[in-house]
């Protein structure tokens, strides 16, 4: 299956800092990408789609000048957590879309885990 | 936004034995996916389901797409305890609009 990289897999910053967190598409070219974020023990929760090439689309109550996202070409989408802070602590996961004709399927990264002192 | 209702929310079985789960919509999808994830890991990939009344097997996994098309079904057979994680299901109403997500089956494997 298509392969999606993410980086760092583990990030420990201090509050008030910004970390930035790479996703990329190994073996085939994303025009959309996904950042999820998600709590233990709970399901994946949609932040924003990334579209190459234009602003990404936060879902309802996700801050945009808070969680920065750039989708600069078809392989690589990033996130940043500006300011961070502990509530910010969290498992964030990307995902790339694989669409074709008539299928469309969506292949995740292994995820990063993000600690906020 | 909308979740899938994913049944049951959590298994514990004995090693050998059979598992079914299943991720009901109150929405029509023309697609339906089903990931594993471990801990600490994001989700992985199992199935794609994309006719109604598909059903794919990948080795000792086979899922079915509903007849409805709004409900899907992932049976795992002789369970071995590398089965062990979550189970989400995935949606989506028609190529190229979002995917929608279960709420997640966490499935333990007693050996």
């Amino acid at each position: 299956g298509a392969v999606v990289s993410q980086h760092p897999s583990r990030v420990i910053c201090k509050s008030g800092t910004s970390v930035k967190i790479e996703c990329r598409s190994l073996d085939f070219q994303a025009t959309t990408m996904f950042w999820y974020r998600q709590f233990p023990k709970q399901s994946l929760m949609l932040m924003a789609t990334s579209n190459e090439g234009s602003k990404a689309t936060y879902e309802q109550g996700v801050e945009k000048d808070k969680f920065l996202i750039n989708h600069a070409s078809l392989t690589l989408s990033t996130l940043t957590v500006t300011s961070a802070h502990p509530e910010d602590s969290s498992f964030y996961i990307c995902s790339a879309r694989g669409q074709t004709s008539s299928t469309d399927t969506q292949y995740f990264g292994p995820g990063t885990r993000l600690t906020v002192l | 936004g909308q979740q899938l209702n994913q049944s049951p929310q959590s298994m514990f079985i004995q090693e050998g034995e059979d598992v079914s789960m299943n991720c009901t919509s109150s929405s029509i999808f023309n697609t339906w996916l089903w990931y594993k994830q471990d801990p600490g890991e994001g989700p992985v990939l199992l199935i794609a389901l994309y006719k109604a009344g598909e059903l794919t097997s990948n080795g000792r996994l086979t899922a079915q797409f509903g007849i409805t098309r709004k409900d899907s079904f992932l049976n795992i057979s002789a369970s071995i305890p590398s089965d062990v994680g979550i189970y989400f299901c995935a949606g989506q109403r028609n190529t190229g609009n979002q995917f929608y997500f279960g709420t997640g089956t966490s499935l333990t494997v007693i050996p």
